[in-house]
């Protein structure tokens, strides 16, 4: 069965820190996608990245970077000089498989604050 | 023009009632979702159609339905509502294999 765990329930950092948010997941498939997804405190989810378990090449976007290793298992995401519009609750979230349909397994959030 | 929408934002309504959530995507996906997240802001699976099949049907009470009748919409009826069924309720729709899925706002469904 597929889990992700994230161990990082809450995290605070002033404006302009950088900040890392831990990912590890659990899957038996040898093809399997990674995802990263915001929910700020409106509500809605908006979808970051995806990764699929062929490219361990790291992913930087702006002040958002992604670093997956196979070997242990992560999918950490890291935020460079964190801005407050960065406060939100991050999932990662794991897609075993092939097919046409899949599901998102879900970790259980960061909650990210950032204050000035 | 919203990629996914969802009907009502919010909805509040006593135990016992039936209320439905109505879901479209204007995105061209074949596949559409419901996910439920709980007070402690985590999110399940519920249900999952591919065109217009329903695929996946996790451990969910028959109270609830799904409903799709065309490849862009997927309703959510739900029976007998109780107080554990407060929560956020977030369609959402992907395109086969690209497996990354877009989300609707989310309906907060409170029951009193």
């Amino acid at each position: 069965a597929q889990k992700v765990t994230q161990a990082q329930t809450e995290i605070s950092v002033v404006e302009k820190e950088d900040v890392t948010l831990d990912c590890v997941y659990e899957t038996r498939d040898t093809t399997y996608y990674l995802f990263w997804y915001k929910q700020p405190p409106s509500g809605e989810l908006v979808f970051l990245i995806r990764r699929n378990s062929f490219d361990e090449q790291n992913e930087i976007s702006g002040r958002y970077s992604w670093n997956f290793q196979k070997s242990t298992s992560s999918f950490n995401f890291t935020i460079t000089a964190s801005q407050v519009v960065d406060s939100a609750v991050y999932f990662c979230a794991l897609s075993e498989g092939g097919g046409t349909a899949s599901k998102l397994t879900f970790g259980t959030g960061t909650r990210l604050q950032v204050t000035l | 023009d919203t990629a996914v929408s969802q009907t009502p934002k919010y909805l509040v309504t006593q135990m016992g009632n039936d209320k439905s959530i109505k879901c479209e995507q204007n995105l061209g996906h074949d596949t559409m979702y419901w996910y439920k997240q709980d007070s402690k802001k985590f999110l399940k699976i519920m249900f999952s159609y591919n065109n217009k099949e329903l695929i996946i049907n996790e451990t969910v009470p028959n109270r609830f339905s799904p409903k799709s009748p065309d490849k862009a919409h997927l309703n959510l009826h739900i029976n007998s509502l109780e107080l554990g069924d407060s929560a956020v309720y977030f369609c959402a729709s992907s395109q086969g294999t690209r497996k990354e899925a877009f989300f609707g706002q989310g309906t907060r469904l409170t029951v009193v």
